[in-house]
């Protein structure tokens, strides 16, 4: 049983593409949260929602709590945004996490 | 500096070896996790703790034990490590003030973890 589960598993999209990349969760949450994760292995955090829409430069991420689901969305997508994108869900106690969506963007 | 460190960052070991992977962090954070990560599988929840006196196993703790040497340091021991556990680890540290918006989790660099 997957808590998280996000979709595409795999994207490839042309430079200045707007991506997006969705996330569907079934347990109770107090947060949702976006990761990046760099060719190289580490890890970073993109966003964290409790509701509504955040923006941060390009990248826009937005969650549905009555739907249980949350877009992340790429505009004008560039090479360095190629990337796996991880949804993660906070219950309150413990996180679980999507498998993760890799995104190539080429030039 | 990192605020969250791990060593080794790249560790190959034999089956039945006794491994231990270190997590320290300069953030102040409450709580700590160590997760591993393997393709296709997403990470996966290990151990947590969210003081130095409260230790949680996670979704899969067999093989695996623990110890929160203090509020800064984290450590994650394979007893006898076996193949299947060649994997990407993960420690990751986390504040919480009781608001669900402060909750991010800060990711140490990972261990890779080999073993034959």
């Amino acid at each position: 049983k997957n808590e998280v589960e996000q979709s595409p598993q795999n994207l490839t999209a042309q430079e200045g593409e707007f991506i997006t990349i969705n996330c569907s969760y079934s347990v109770g949450i107090s947060a949702l949260h976006w990761l990046q994760q760099h060719p190289g292995g580490g890890i970073v955090s993109l966003f964290m929602l409790s509701s509504g829409k955040k923006k941060h430069g390009r990248l826009i991420a937005t969650i549905n709590i009555q739907e249980k689901h949350s877009s992340l969305h790429i505009t004008a997508s560039h090479p360095r945004d190629s990337a796996v994108y991880i949804c993660a869900v906070d219950t309150g106690n413990q996180f679980y996490f999507g498998t993760g969506t890799s995104l190539t963007v080429i030039p | 500096d990192a605020d969250v460190t791990q060593t080794p960052r790249n560790r190959i070991t034999k089956t039945g070896k006794r491994i231990m992977l270190e997590c320290s962090q300069t953030k102040g954070h409450d709580r700590m996790y160590w997760y591993r990560q393997d393709p296709g599988l997403g990470l996966r929840l290990i151990y947590y703790s969210f003081d130095v006196k409260d230790i949680n196993k996670g979704e899969i703790s067999d093989g695996y034990s623990v110890s929160r040497q203090a509020q800064a340091k984290f450590s994650l021991s394979l007893e006898s490590a076996i193949p299947n556990q060649t994997a990407l680890y993960f420690c990751a540290t986390s504040d919480h003030n009781g608001v669900a918006a402060y909750n991010e989790q800060f990711f140490g660099p990972g261990t890779r973890l080999t073993v034959l």
